[in-house]
C-alpha cells in the first residue's frame, strides 16, 4: 500500500536555527498538507499546497514557515528561526483529490532546545 | 467555519465491553467526517470515513460509526473492546477549501484505556 514518507523521524535543533522537514507524498497525489501536534494537544492544520502554490494556510503558518515542492517528489516544510514553542510532531499528508486517498505520514518529532 | 467536539477526554472500558467514543461536529455545509487512531509515539491511522454515501460506516479493527445529521454526530463504536484498542482517537471534519483542498479540523482526542 502506498505510503507518505517523512524524514527524519526525530530532529533536535537549537533555538534560532533553521530546520527543514522532508516528506515524500504518494506519487500520483496532487494535494499536499502539513499539520502539527504539540505534545498532549490536538492535531492542527498548518498549510495546504496544490499546483505549486499554497492553497490555504492557518494563523500558525506565519512568515517563519515556508513550504516547497522542489523536485516533483519531495514536499518540504522550512522553519527559518525555530522557537521553543515550535517543538511538536509535524505530520505531512497527501491526497489524490479532495478527501480521496488522504494519507498521513508517520510524522517528524521536532524538539527545539 | 467547521469544528469538532469530542465528549470525554478519557474513556475507560473493560475488555469485551462496548466502546463508544462521542463526536459532534459543526458545519455550515454537508461535511466529510473521519476517525483516526494514534498509538503512542506513532502517526495517524485512518479508522473510517464518511463521504456522503451510507450513513453507517464500517472501518478497520471492527470499528464503525454512524452519521446522524439531525444530531450532528458521528460517534465511534465497537461491540467488544480488545486490549490492543488502547490508544488515542481523533474525530475530524473536512470541508472543501480554496483550490479544492480539504483541510481537516481535528477534535481534541479521546484516550481509550482498556482494562483486563
Amino acid at each position: 500500500e502506498p505510503e507518505v514518507t517523512q524524514t527524519p523521524s526525530h530532529q533536535v535543533t537549537q533555538m534560532g536555527q533553521e530546520v527543514i522537514l522532508r516528506c515524500v507524498p504518494i506519487s500520483n497525489h496532487l494535494y499536499f498538507y502539513w499539520y502539527r501536534q504539540i505534545l498532549g494537544q490536538k492535531v492542527e492544520f498548518l498549510v495546504s499546497f496544490y499546483n505549486n502554490e499554497i492553497s490555504e494556510k492557518s494563523e500558525i503558518f506565519d512568515d517563519q514557515f515556508s513550504v516547497e515542492r522542489p523536485d516533483g517528489s519531495n514536499f518540504t516544510l522550512k522553519i527559518r528561526s525555530t522557537k521553543l514553542e515550535d517543538s511538536a510532531m509535524y505530520f505531512c499528508a497527501s491526497s489524490l483529490q479532495g478527501v480521496y486517498g488522504y494519507t498521513f505520514g508517520s510524522g517528524t518529532r521536532l524538539t527545539v532546545v | 467555519a467547521q469544528s469538532v467536539t469530542q465528549l470525554g477526554s478519557h474513556v475507560s472500558v473493560s475488555e469485551g465491553a462496548l466502546v463508544l467514543l462521542r463526536c459532534n461536529y459543526s458545519s455550515s455545509v454537508p461535511p466529510y467526517l473521519f476517525w483516526y487512531v494514534q498509538y503512542p509515539n506513532q502517526g495517524l491511522q485512518l479508522l473510517l470515513k464518511y463521504t456522503s454515501a451510507a450513513t453507517l460506516v464500517k472501518g478497520i479493527n471492527g470499528f464503525e460509526a454512524e452519521f446522524k445529521k439531525s444530531e450532528t454526530s458521528f460517534h465511534l463504536t465497537k461491540p467488544s473492546a480488545h486490549m490492543s484498542d488502547a490508544a488515542e482517537y481523533f474525530c475530524a471534519v473536512s470541508l472543501r477549501g480554496g483550490g479544492s483542498n480539504y483541510k481537516l479540523t481535528f477534535g481534541k482526542g479521546t484516550l481509550l484505556t482498556v482494562n483486563p
